[in-house]
């Protein structure tokens, strides 16, 4: 059983904030790791598929890089807003190419 | 383009009954994937299909079946329901394969008495 965790579990941050959380995986037999947001009553939604060592993506104010050696992933969001309050999941994708998603970080952003 | 739709939304059922959910991609999609959501357990992988062929299972019994038509629409059946079966049971599709980009559909919420 391959373990995906994610932190923290959840935060409490102001408008305003930057804030990042990180998704850890195993380091060996790497093949892509994606990031979801996840609101709540709506479907999870795609933000990045990761794939190379090293990578950085970028979509407005949320970005994400990846150490796969290491085997981890931080996800940032500068300057949060109170519509990015959501579950924020990671999935690692090894060389089963099955998707093992990790708990989910949920972020709340106060007014 | 419509996204991806799943239906019912809801359903409730007894032990013992079996239950199938359908999922119809989006258009041009080849690849559909099901997961199951549970507080306990978090989103879990049951299995995808592609081109009709079931191209990857997940760690669940033999209850949990699925299929994939020819215009890539999936159904999901689970027989002889268990409590422990109450879940929501999302789908995802992606063009070819689901270890791309995957598009959620919003959910079957099913509940076993």
């Amino acid at each position: 059983i391959l373990n995906v965790e994610q932190s923290p579990q959840s935060l409490h941050v102001q408008e305003g904030d930057s804030t990042n959380f990180t998704c850890s995986f195993p380091s060996s037999n790497f093949y892509a790791l994606h990031w979801y947001r996840w609101e709540t009553a709506k479907s999870p939604e795609a933000l990045f598929v990761m794939t190379l060592n090293g990578d950085e993506k970028k979509k407005g104010r949320i970005s994400a890089t990846l150490n796969t050696k290491e085997g981890y992933s931080y996800l940032y969001i500068k300057g949060s807003q109170p519509e990015d309050s959501a579950t924020y999941l990671c999935a690692f994708i090894g060389g089963s190419y099955i998707p093992t998603f990790g708990r989910g970080t949920s972020l709340i952003v106060h007014p | 383009k419509a996204g991806v739709t799943q239906t019912p939304r809801y359903l409730i059922k007894t032990r013992g009954q079996q239950v199938t959910l359908s999922c119809s991609p989006i258009s041009g999609h080849r690849s559909v994937s099901w997961y199951q959501q549970t507080p306990g357990q978090g989103l879990q992988f049951l299995f995808e299909y592609f081109s009709e062929t079931q191209r990857n299972k997940g760690n669940f019994p033999g209850r949990f079946s699925g299929r994939q038509f020819s215009n890539s629409r999936s159904e999901m059946n689970v027989s002889t329901l268990e409590l422990g079966d109450s879940a929501l049971y999302l789908c995802a599709s992606s063009a070819y394969k689901g270890e791309e980009t995957q598009y959620f559909g919003p959910g079957t919420r099913l509940l076993v008495l």
